[in-house]
């Protein structure tokens, strides 16, 4: 099945620092990304879908100039958390639809925990 | 706008007893459901999805889900649990309508545990 990985899974920064995380489409092409945030035993929320080559559309509330989304290329999305603070610690998780497929199937990655001190 | 409802936020169950988690949804047009397990710290995992066609829907893992429209339930069952089977359980639901919106929508998740 289609593969999509996460980097890094693990990441402790300093308040006030930026985080990279990355997201990749292994064995497909994925033309959409979504970028979730999950809080302790809660559910999934959308921060942001990104489009290859354009400018990603975000969710009500989240702010655009905090967490940078980059979708350079048609198997890496980037999400960078700038000047993270400790609100920012969370799992963020990036999924993927196989371009072209309508059918609404998306492929998670393994999560990624951020961690601000 | 499109909304999950999972009633139950924990499930305790024995091994080998049989498991039903529910899910209700609400929306103005069709959709598409799916069932998600995410295991400790891990992304999501696909269980089963329903698309059209036949209401019930078999999954990986032994799980299966029906879907009932009148009832806008989509509930997911497995006969007998295992051990292995703990972890979380999202349902989620994508409108059908063509340009319509790809964001999932998630229900808020049941925790299932087995139990020895």
């Amino acid at each position: 099945g289609a593969v999509v990985s996460q980097h890094p899974s693990w990441v402790i920064c300093k308040s006030g620092t930026s985080v990279k995380i990355e997201c990749r489409s292994l064995d497909f092409q994925a033309t959409t990304m979504f970028w979730y945030r999950q809080f302790p035993k809660q559910s999934l929320m959308l921060m942001a879908t990104s489009n290859e080559g354009s400018k990603a559309t975000y969710e009500q509330g989240v702010e655009k100039d905090k967490f940078l989304i980059n979708h350079a290329s048609l198997t890496l999305s980037t999400l960078t958390v700038t000047s993270a603070h400790p609100e920012d610690s969370s799992f963020y998780i990036c999924s993927a639809r196989l371009a072209g497929v309508v059918t609404g199937e998306l492929f998670f990655g393994e999560g990624s925990r951020l961690t601000v001190l | 706008a499109q909304s999950v409802t999972q009633l139950d936020s924990q499930v305790p169950v024995f091994e080998e007893a049989p498991v039903e988690l529910r899910c209700n949804y609400s929306s103005s047009v069709s959709v598409y459901l799916f069932w998600y397990v995410q295991y400790p710290n891990q992304g999501l995992q696909l269980l089963l999805k329903y698309l059209s066609g036949s209401t019930l829907v078999k999954g990986i893992n032994g799980f299966e889900a029906e879907f009932n429209k009148s009832q806008t339930s989509f509930h997911l069952r497995k006969p007998s649990v295992h051990i292995s089977d703990t972890a979380e359980y999202f349902c989620a639901v994508r409108p059908q309508t063509q340009g319509g919106s790809e964001k999932l929508v998630f229900g808020k998740g049941t925790k299932l545990t087995v139990n020895p």
